[in-house]
């Protein structure tokens, strides 16, 4: 079965600042989809950023962009110019075979004015 | 326009009580799903139906029961409700079926449920 890790329970980042946020996953899968979401307070699920495993460029939405390491399996997301309502709790996910998304445990992100 | 309703968003009951949440999504998706979240915030599939059809069914105990009356809409039945059930419980949908994941789940605000 799939996993997916995220050390770091918490992080923090002053705002403007650049935070990266870690990930890692397991998988025998050569085809698979990679997400962050963002859940704020008000915890509605937001997608941040996705990247389709055989896609060898990292995805890049405005602030948010992906390191992403197939060989390694890491999927890492860099915050650049950290505002305040970028703070949240991030999940990575991974979406293979099964139609269905696996969760890491999040990292809550605080910044910092 | 919501494209992920549910109700209720809040809901505070007795242990051993039924209890039902439903979902609404009009994005045209044929998949939608149950995720639970629990005290720690991690989020774990229970159920996904495709088209009224029941394709994933995850270790959940049976006093949990799905119900999809068409695909647009998903509800869940929580039959005799325990303190352990207490959580957010969110509905999400997505464009398909079969790998891979062909986009985002797109998710309701969730419903928080607090058993007593």
């Amino acid at each position: 079965a799939q996993t997916v890790t995220q050390s770091q329970p918490e992080m923090s980042v002053q705002e403007a600042e650049t935070v990266t946020l870690s990930c890692t996953y397991d998988t025998s899968e050569s085809d698979y989809y990679l997400f962050w979401y963002k859940q704020p307070p008000s915890r509605q699920m937001i997608l941040v950023i996705r990247q389709e495993a055989y896609k060898q460029q990292n995805a890049t939405e405005n602030r948010f962009s992906v390191n992403f390491q197939k060989a390694a399996k890491s999927f890492s997301l860099k915050i650049s110019d950290s505002q305040l309502g970028d703070a949240a709790m991030y999940f990575c996910a991974y979406g293979g075979y099964g139609n269905k998304l696996v969760f890491g445990a999040g990292t809550i992100l605080r910044v910092k004015s | 326009d919501t494209a992920v309703s549910q109700t209720p968003k809040y809901l505070v009951t007795q242990m051993g009580n039924d209890k039902s949440i439903k979902c609404e999504q009009n994005l045209g998706h044929d998949t939608m799903y149950w995720y639970k979240q629990d005290s720690k915030k991690f989020l774990k599939i229970m159920f996904s139906y495709n088209n009224k059809e029941l394709i994933i069914n995850e270790t959940v105990p049976n006093r949990f029961s799905p119900k999809s009356p068409d695909k647009a809409h998903l509800n869940l039945h929580i039959n005799s409700l325990e303190l352990g059930d207490s959580a957010v419980y969110f509905c999400a949908s997505s464009q398909g079926r079969w790998h891979p994941v062909a986009g985002e789940l797109f998710f309701g605000e969730g419903s928080r449920l607090t058993v007593l």
